[in-house]
């Protein structure tokens, strides 16, 4: 089944521990990206993927990392996470870079992230 | 800069009736639209992308419009079901990347609740 895969799905986290949150899909997509979406704001960016190595910032990157070593998996690394990063976070891939081909993106099921 | 407004934010209807959902747009130049129906704590899944040359476009019961010269889209959903509950994005694509930092920009959602 084709599928973006996000884990873990809830995590409760103390600020400064570090986390990853690891995003895979099984469609061979170019682009990959990171979304955090919060009540009233919608989703905003945070990295992006064109393809393996390229990496990019989106909207609001302060505090988050990310790494593109391999076509399918996209994780999202937080350095030492704060409580204003407590968040719902969605990992999405599309088939083409960039995603404004007349493709559909995929999102995974979700993370929800609270830091403490 | 390239904005998405949705209205209204929030809608609650009793199942059966209609209903329809607002786009407005001023990304340039543009791609495409697509419409996004996302469950309470699920990942958004496509319904329909449309593109500059398309004015409507239906998937089941949603119907989507698309007006390129007022720039703006609509989707119509008919005879609601206690299912069609969720929140449903508009997503904007610029071509190159005239949008967000990957040509993709989000609306903040319509807030749809059925009614039985």
């Amino acid at each position: 089944e084709a599928q973006v895969t996000q884990n873990p799905r809830y995590l409760i986290t103390v600020t400064g521990k570090k986390l990853t949150v690891t995003c895979s899909q099984n469609m061979n997509h170019e682009y990959m990206s990171w979304y955090r979406q919060d009540p009233g704001l919608g989703l905003r960016q945070i990295y992006y993927s064109m393809n393996v190595e390229v990496t990019d910032k989106g909207d609001v990157p302060e505090g988050y990392k990310v790494s593109r070593k391999e076509k399918r998996n996209f994780p999202l690394i937080l350095e030492s996470p704060s409580p204003n990063q407590t968040s719902l976070y969605f990992c999405a891939s599309s088939p083409y870079s960039p995603p404004s081909i007349n493709t559909e993106a995929f999102f995974g099921q979700g993370t929800r992230l609270t830091v403490v | 800069k390239n904005q998405v407004e949705q209205s209204p934010q929030s809608l609650i209807i009793l199942e059966g009736k209609n209903c329809t959902l607002q786009c407005n747009y001023t990304v340039s130049p543009f791609s495409n639209l697509r419409w996004y129906k996302q469950d309470t704590g699920r990942g958004p899944v496509s319904l329909t992308i449309m593109t500059f040359s398309e004015n409507t476009k239906s998937n089941g019961r949603y119907t989507a419009t698309l007006d390129a010269d007022t720039k703006q889209s609509s989707l119509h959903i008919t005879a609601s079901q206690l299912s069609d509950s969720a929140s449903y994005i508009c997503v904007v694509s610029a071509a190159g990347s005239g949008g967000g930092a990957d040509g993709l920009t989000f609306g903040k959602g319509t807030h749809l609740i059925i009614q039985p």
